[in-house]
């Protein structure tokens, strides 16, 4: 069965430096992968997807994440922190649909500044 | 187009007290799935249907339940209510079944007294 790891359960940085969120996938067949950020109280937000395409994937709001199968990582960057990107990310592995769609524990992105 | 919304945004209820929560998909997606996240489990697959059918369980006691409409609008049922059952519930809905991408709503937030 598919898992994923999020290696960091917190990470912080200064307005305006790099983002960088590392998510580690097992699975054995072409899985897709998804990063969802989750703002206080609010539901889940699709950042980006990776379904096989282009290894390097944008999203929205200057987000992007690379596919590395060697190193069955999917970490999400961005170049410039905002304050507005302080919230809990998570790293998403399905490989059929829902019902097997594997969460990462999330990680919480603070953003001081 | 509107996103998935759901109704209400919070309750609070006693534990015995049964729930019911509804969830209104993106216009044109036939697919509902539910999940429950907690601080301690994370995100957890509860259940998903596709054209009035439930297609997909997740390891949950058959005190939730839940149903899909014609026009795929969902709800879900816990009854005799326990303290652990305290959690956002969250809605998503996809164009289909299968390993496409999940549109989440805000949730709910059920608080159990």
């Amino acid at each position: 069965a598919q898992s994923v790891t999020q290696l960091d359960s917190h990470v912080s940085v200064s307005e305006g430096t790099p983002v960088l969120l590392r998510c580690n996938y097992s699975s054995s067949y072409s899985p897709s992968l998804f990063w969802y950020v989750q703002h206080p109280n609010k539901g889940l937000q699709l950042l980006l997807k990776y379904t096989s395409a282009a290894t390097l994937v944008k999203g929205i709001n200057g987000f992007e994440a690379e596919f590395k199968k060697s190193e069955t990582s999917f970490h999400l960057t961005k170049p410039s922190a905002h304050m507005s990107d302080a919230a809990e990310y998570f790293c998403v592995v399905s490989e059929r649909g829902a019902n097997d769609m594997r969460f990462g524990a999330g990680t919480r992105l603070t953003v001081k500044p | 187009k509107a996103g998935v919304t759901q109704t209400p945004r919070y309750l609070i209820k006693t534990r015995g007290q049964q729930v019911t929560l509804s969830c209104s998909p993106i216009s044109g997606h036939r697919s509902v799935s539910w999940y429950q996240q907690t601080p301690g489990q994370g995100l957890q697959f509860l259940f998903e249907y596709f054209s009035e059918t439930q297609r997909n369980k997740g390891n949950f006691p058959g005190r939730f339940s839940g149903r899909q409409f014609s026009n795929s609008r969902s709800e879900m049922n816990v009854s005799t209510l326990e303290l652990g059952d305290s959690a956002l519930y969250l809605c998503a809905s996809s164009l289909e079944i299968g390993p496409d991408t999940q549109y989440f709503g805000p949730g709910t937030r059920l608080t159990v007294l």
